[in-house]
């Protein structure tokens, strides 16, 4: 399975700025995916993480809320743009193979004041 | 429509006990994959089991056990002699294909299990 890590691990963030997390996986991997986990919830898709192309994204996401970039095979980052208390939660990058198992980065704790 | 319920929210047992978490799943595929995943109190989601929708045969790994029956779409996970180390939040997903043709995990709620020493 790939291993997957994810920074940061956590943060503070004033209301109207933004954040860029970073996902790096130790192989190749074909899918990328964000995820959020808002406080006490399951887990929601955002978007998946195309490489050299736009992401797509889930509905009720949107790009320019929630920009994403996958410049190759191994490497994401998503950006929480103009931040609000609501964009609090755990943010997750998966990756793997299509048609196998997906695993997690540890996920960043966002806390926006 | 694609779904996953697990109807337990909180579970809590004390040490030693068995314990069974349900997951119910709902999708229109003849193919699909299931999963487990648990969630300790650090955040991480760690992968537990993948079971495609083909192989109806029960797996066991140490103290963990799963017994998926499509006939009433079911994938249920049993902790045998349960240790408080197995406290965490318990996340059933399935694999299902997106709008856009890509394919995703759909999560249920979750199952926080607790285990008492």
């Amino acid at each position: 399975s790939a291993v997957i890590s994810q920074k940061p691990s956590r943060d503070i963030c004033q209301r109207g700025t933004s954040l860029t997390i970073q996902c790096q996986v130790d192989s190749q991997v074909t899918m990328m995916f964000w995820y959020r986990q808002q406080p006490g919830q399951s887990l929601t898709l955002i978007a998946t993480a195309n490489q050299g192309s736009e992401a797509t994204y889930e509905s009720g996401f949107v790009i320019d809320k929630f920009p994403i970039s996958r410049p190759n095979l191994t490497f994401s980052t998503l950006t929480v743009s103009n931040m609000s208390p609501e964009d609090s939660s755990i943010y997750l990058c998966s990756a793997g193979r299509q048609g196998f198992g997906y695993t997690f980065g540890s996920g960043t704790r966002l806390t926006v004041v | 429509a694609q779904k996953v319920t697990q109807a337990q929210t909180e579970i809590s047992v004390v040490e030693k006990e068995d314990v069974t978490l349900d997951c119910v799943y709902e999708t229109r595929d003849t193919t699909y994959y299931l999963f487990w995943y648990k969630q300790p109190p650090s955040g991480e989601l760690v992968f537990l089991i993948r079971r495609n929708s083909f192989d109806e045969q029960n797996e066991i790994s140490g103290r963990y056990s799963w017994n998926f029956q499509k006939s009433t779409s079911s994938f249920n996970f049993t902790i045998t002699a349960s240790q408080v180390v197995d406290s965490a939040v318990y996340f059933c997903a399935l694999r299902v294909l997106s709008n856009f043709g890509n394919e995703k995990l759909t999560f249920g709620t979750g199952t926080r299990l607790t285990i008492i020493p």
